[in-house]
């Protein structure tokens, strides 16, 4: 399989900066995408990567390094809003091929 | 507003009932997907379709069937093959760009 790994959890607290790691298989790497999931409730699309580099929106930002199969997820000035699980996706060129991470858990403390 | 809409938001099956869950889009979107997510694991691809009239199968399609008779239709069935049911369902849908977009999904449970 393509296995994602990213960290389960991880705690911070408001106005405080974040950075969430993004492990994937290089072969047949066609883009990457972060979204964020309240729980029982629809993942939301932050952020797509398809070249190596940064890409920022606002407080978010996303990074990939495509040769070393890595990308991050930068959370900056953090509010109680964003706790949620983030969760990261890669899409391979076989058609309909998502691979999701299992998410990482963000706990936004006061 | 363009979405997409599951419903029920709860539904709870009995052993030996097939359950169906609805999903419908008004993105016009041609690509429709169902994902499984248990906790602790990434979503799992149960069967996805390209165009009307047309799926695929994904990772773990045992126990589950689908249908895609209109484009803004892609309904799942839970059969009773299905042994461990208990899950939050989510479809999806995507556009050219293959961003997806997911309704709010269904949490199964088994009585």
């Amino acid at each position: 399989g393509q296995n994602i790994d990213q960290p389960t959890e991880m705690t911070a607290t408001e106005g405080a900066i974040v950075q969430i790691n993004c492990t994937y298989q290089t072969s047949g790497f066609n883009g990457l995408f972060w979204y964020q999931q309240h729980a029982g409730e629809a993942p939301t699309f932050l952020s797509y990567n398809v070249l190596d580099g940064l890409e920022e929106k606002g407080r978010f930002s996303s990074f990939l390094s495509r040769s070393k199969g890595y990308s991050y997820l930068l959370l900056k000035e953090l509010q109680m809003k964003d706790s949620a699980s983030y969760l990261c996706a890669v899409r391979y060129f076989s058609w309909g091929k998502f691979q999701f991470g299992a998410g990482t858990q963000v706990v936004v403390t006061p | 507003d363009g979405g997409i809409t599951q419903s029920p938001k709860y539904l709870f099956r009995k052993e030996g009932q097939n359950v169906t869950l609805s999903c419908e889009q008004n993105l016009n979107h041609d690509a429709m997907y169902w994902y499984r997510q248990d906790p602790g694991q990434g979503l799992r691809l149960i069967y996805y379709s390209q165009i009307v009239n047309d799926f695929q199968k994904g990772d773990i399609a045992e126990g589950y069937s689908v249908s895609r008779e209109k484009k803004e239709s892609f309904p799942l069935t839970v059969t009773s093959a299905q042994k461990n049911p208990t899950a939050f369902y989510l479809c999806a849908s995507s556009d050219p760009n293959e961003k997806l977009f997911f309704g709010s999904g269904t949490q199964l449970s088994v009585l």
